[in-house]
């Protein structure tokens, strides 16, 4: 099956700009992550979405971040303004939910965004 | 909420050696532990996970054990092969928010 497609793979972009990340999940999957990966770290969560609603977006600064999922398929991810300490990879994933409720999470290849 | 905490942050194994990765956990609602394996540039990717009612599982050469008693779970990689080197991670998910939370990674090197 295809997996995770993201775009763009790679931005550069001057503090205070604007930018914006697309993800295509696989196909019947209803859940989206995005997570962000700060170099040498673990991703964190930003947002999870259920279909088109949102589930956990607790850890979204949501002054500069803002997340959409129309129609429960591709969604966008937007940084406005963008600070240096955004620099990281935006990795989005899906997920099946099984009957029982344990699923495994794809990730897409992320998108490495250079803030200077 | 969850935390998840993974030791060492650097681990090199001589190349047909043993390798052990640790995690601890500190909500005891988790229920579902999934390692990845993310060499560099590319995404991680699962590579085994255990569930809360399981306390070991084996998959070749990986293995992962879990202790819900002490909340702490690890991944042994057995007989390491260069192709082992990368970065690890171990999560932990809570079955009522579905909320997965990653640990800080081990960077694994095998020594030829």
């Amino acid at each position: 099956e295809a997996g995770v497609a993201q775009s763009p793979r790679y931005k550069i972009i001057e503090k205070r700009q604007s930018v914006a990340f697309w993800c295509n999940p696989i196909s019947g999957h209803a859940t989206l992550y995005w997570y962000q990966q700060i170099l040498g770290q673990g991703p964190k969560l930003l947002i999870q979405f259920q279909n088109n609603g949102v589930v956990d977006d607790s850890q979204l600064p949501k002054d500069r971040f803002s997340a959409e999922r129309l129609k429960g398929v591709d969604s966008t991810l937007k940084i406005q303004p963008a600070k240096l300490e955004d620099s990281a990879v935006y990795l989005c994933a899906s997920s099946f939910r099984e009957r029982e409720g344990f699923y495994e999470q794809y990730f897409g290849p992320g998108t490495r965004l250079t803030v200077t | 909420g969850e935390n998840v905490e993974q030791h060492p942050s650097t681990l090199s194994v001589q190349e047909g050696d043993s390798a052990v990765i640790k995690c601890t956990y500190s909500d005891s609602a988790s229920n579902y532990f999934p390692w990845y394996k993310q060499e560099l540039g590319k995404r991680p990717q699962l590579i085994i996970d255990i569930r809360s009612n399981v306390g070991e599982k084996k998959d070749q050469r990986i293995a992962v054990t879990l202790n819900k008693t002490a909340k702490h779970f690890s991944l042994h990689i057995t007989e390491t092969q260069p192709e082992d080197s990368a970065v690890y991670f171990c999560a932990a998910r809570n079955f009522g928010n579905e909320k997965l939370t990653f640990g800080t990674g081990t960077r694994l090197t095998i020594i030829p």
